[in-house]
């Protein structure tokens, strides 16, 4: 069974450009989440993708997107970088469940660490 | 709005001593509530969950909806405890994190 990967590890972005986190879910999983952690802080929910489909959403803004495709990788768009887009954001995957994704596990991967200068 | 507040950033016990970590969250319906451990170097992982009603490694977490509690408690802390522990709520698709309480159980 393969665990959740996240490329690249590190990446360094100037204000103003676009940045493409990559996520490969862990072997039959078909819901991604991404979050951004901050330095000192617990990770917020960003978005979830099910079956290449948005499934919920967190409070950021539009310039914040996403994809996921058939095989249930998944990629997070971040247009416009500000100095605040500085995080850790976190890809996880969980299994389908019910349904009702609340009661899923959630396996996240290691994290992509995003400078914006 | 869903929100978790875990009030304790840092905490810190001596081996054999009980522990607990606190969480209230914010929520009107009936929410899923989550423990996520993260040790050192590796990644965050779930610890339990309410809908399991389980004991791992030796945490068990009960929760009040009277008090919107889902403290995370041990009868008998050991040094591999040491970590950071987040409580997590989960609703639709929808996940929120508290901050994190880093725990140090001193030998």
């Amino acid at each position: 069974e393969t665990g959740v990967t996240q490329s690249p590890t590190h990446l360094i972005k100037t204000r103003g450009q676009q940045v493409t986190l990559r996520c490969s879910s862990q072997s039959g999983h078909n819901t991604v989440s991404w979050y951004q952690q901050a330095l000192g802080q617990g990770p917020q929910f960003i978005f979830q993708y099910y079956r290449e489909e948005e499934n919920g959403r967190g409070n950021f803004p539009p310039r914040f997107s996403g994809l996921q495709f058939p095989n249930y990788s998944s990629e997070l768009n971040v247009n416009a970088l500000e100095l605040d887009d500085s995080a850790l954001y976190l890809c996880a995957s969980s299994g389908q469940g019910t349904g009702d994704f609340s009661y899923n596990e959630q396996f996240f991967g290691p994290g992509t660490r995003l400078t914006v200068l | 709005a869903q929100r978790v507040t875990q009030p304790e950033k840092l905490l810190s016990v001596f081996k054999g001593a009980p522990v607990e970590l606190k969480c209230n969250y914010s929520y009107s319906g009936s929410p899923e509530l989550f423990w996520y451990v993260q040790y050192s170097r590796q990644r965050l992982q779930l610890l339990l969950r309410h809908i399991s009603r389980e004991s791992i490694k030796g945490f068990t977490a009960d929760l009040n909806k009277g008090e919107t509690s889902f403290h995370l408690k041990k009868p008998f802390a050991q040094e591999e405890d040491s970590a950071m522990y987040y409580c997590a709520l989960s609703n639709a698709g929808k996940s929120t994190f508290g901050d994190g309480t880093t725990l140090t159980v001193k030998p």
